[in-house]
């Protein structure tokens, strides 16, 4: 079944520590997103990438980095640097085509502990 | 930027009863979707309507667009206790890039049994 995997489900940081979460899709869709939800709040987006080897900063990519290696994956790091981590994130990818609309993973609950 | 805003923040209907969700956006758009999250998971894409189009349907589900007034509605008709989730529309804005969504923050209905 083609979809997109996010893991783990659930994550716990240490303050000062660097976590990544995982997001493998195999719908051989270009573009991938990753999107941050806090309590209540819409989804606000954080990086996204439209082509291997590219990405771009959406409206919160502080504290955040991407890699786009494979059109498969696009995997997060959440740094140090970011001071309020605890969230849900979630990924999803597109065909390119936005009138497909997106396939979203079923997201990452991190917490800091 | 949040482009697009729910309207109501939530909604609690007994089942049987239709609910309708209002979604307001403040710049000229290609497209809007709607998508449903329940609790902890992802969303998933509802529906899309075009600028172009004034209404749309999908089984129980009929969505407007009145791009004069720069909104968007969601009905959805015959309500079930398990169409109980945060319903969230998406815009598509004219002259951003064409694989980036923007979202609103939803509106979490609750469909009483």
């Amino acid at each position: 079944d083609g979809g997109i995997t996010q893991s783990p489900k659930y994550l716990f940081r240490k303050e000062g520590q660097n976590v990544t979460l995982s997001c493998e899709q195999n719908l051989n869709h270009d573009a991938m997103y990753w999107y941050r939800q806090d309590p209540g709040q819409g989804l606000r987006l954080i990086y996204y990438s439209q082509i291997v080897n590219d990405f771009q900063k959406g409206d919160i990519a502080e504290g955040y980095s991407v890699s786009r290696e494979k059109k498969e994956s696009f995997p997060l790091t959440v740094t140090s640097a970011q001071k309020n981590p605890t969230a849900f994130y979630l990924c999803a990818s597109s065909g390119g085509r936005i009138s497909y609309g997106y396939t979203f993973g079923s997201g990452t609950r991190l917490t800091v502990v | 930027s949040q482009q697009g805003e729910e309207d109501p923040q939530a909604l609690s209907i007994q089942e049987g009863e239709n609910a309708t969700m209002n979604c307001s956006y403040k710049t000229s758009i290609n497209n809007l979707q709607w998508y449903r999250q329940n609790s902890g998971r992802g969303l998933v894409h509802l529906i899309l309507i075009r600028s172009n189009e004034r209404e749309k349907h999908s089984g129980r589900l009929r969505v407007t667009l009145d791009t004069s007034k720069k909104s968007s509605s969601l009905l959805i008709t015959a309500s079930r206790a398990a169409d109980t989730a945060s319903y969230f529309c998406a815009t598509d804005i004219i002259g951003g890039s064409n694989y980036k969504l923007t979202f609103g923050k939803g509106t979490l209905l609750t469909v009483n049994p």
